[in-house]
């Protein structure tokens, strides 16, 4: 089974510029999450989606992020226009349908966007 | 808000070791989870172990186990018979129960040394 892939795995691009990130989770889970690591620091929540909706977006640091998950299938995060501040890692992580009860679903996590804007 | 602390920015250990990870956590909430996650240098990083808060008993995956102290509000992670393949930076996570974010200390980057 295929895990959670990334697209692409490195970007650079300049100040001010658009760039799109991808992010196919695992094939029939509903959760996706988006998560970024600044350059030293902890690796911070960004949105979750459950299927093609917004469960939570409290993370998102501004209006320059955009998520989306069409189909709620694969979800892209834009960042547009980028700034200093937006380079890091950014991480997808995907998990099944939670069950009712004291239960949660493990997170599965992508190897991650290295972004660098220069 | 809940935070999580791992106090040690980086460890290191010579193969076949026991290595102690240590994290600290703050929160008001009674029910919870706690994960122990590993990033090798590949970068994918996977779940090492997971906790529910309500269970006493201590989580043991193989080579690795927590203790998981509650009242102190502390989940550390060892490492028995460490292998080159522990070397990775691991990352102690929290979520509230019925919440699904994850909520990341600073990680800790442990190396294994021949």
């Amino acid at each position: 089974e295929a895990g959670v892939t990334q697209f692409p795995s490195h970007s650079v691009i300049e100040k001010g510029q658009t760039v799109t990130l991808r992010c196919d989770p695992i094939s029939g889970h509903d959760n996706l999450y988006w998560y970024r690591r600044v350059m030293g620091k902890e690796i911070k929540f960004l949105l979750h989606f459950v299927k093609e909706s917004k469960q939570d977006e409290s993370g998102m640091p501004n209006n320059r992020f955009l998520a989306e998950r069409t189909g709620g299938t694969y979800s892209t995060l834009k960042v547009q226009p980028a700034e200093l501040e937006d380079s890091g890692v950014y991480f997808c992580a995907s998990s099944q349908e939670v069950a009712g009860g004291r239960s949660t679903d493990t997170q599965y996590f992508g190897p991650g966007t290295r972004l660098t804007v220069l | 808000a809940q935070t999580v602390t791992q106090s040690q920015p980086e460890m290191s250990v010579q193969e076949a070791e026991t290595v102690t990870l240590s994290c600290t956590y703050d929160t008001s909430e009674n029910n919870y989870y706690l994960f122990w996650y590993k990033q090798p240098p590949s970068r994918q990083m996977i779940l090492v172990i997971r906790q529910e808060a309500y269970k006493q008993q201590n989580a043991t995956e193989n080579r690795f186990s927590v203790n998981f102290q509650k009242a102190a509000k502390s989940f550390s992670l060892k490492i028995s018979d460490s292998q080159l393949g522990d070397t990775a930076m691991y990352f102690c996570a929290f979520m509230t129960w019925g919440a699904q974010k994850l909520v990341f200390g600073q990680g800790t980057r442990l190396t294994i040394n021949p």
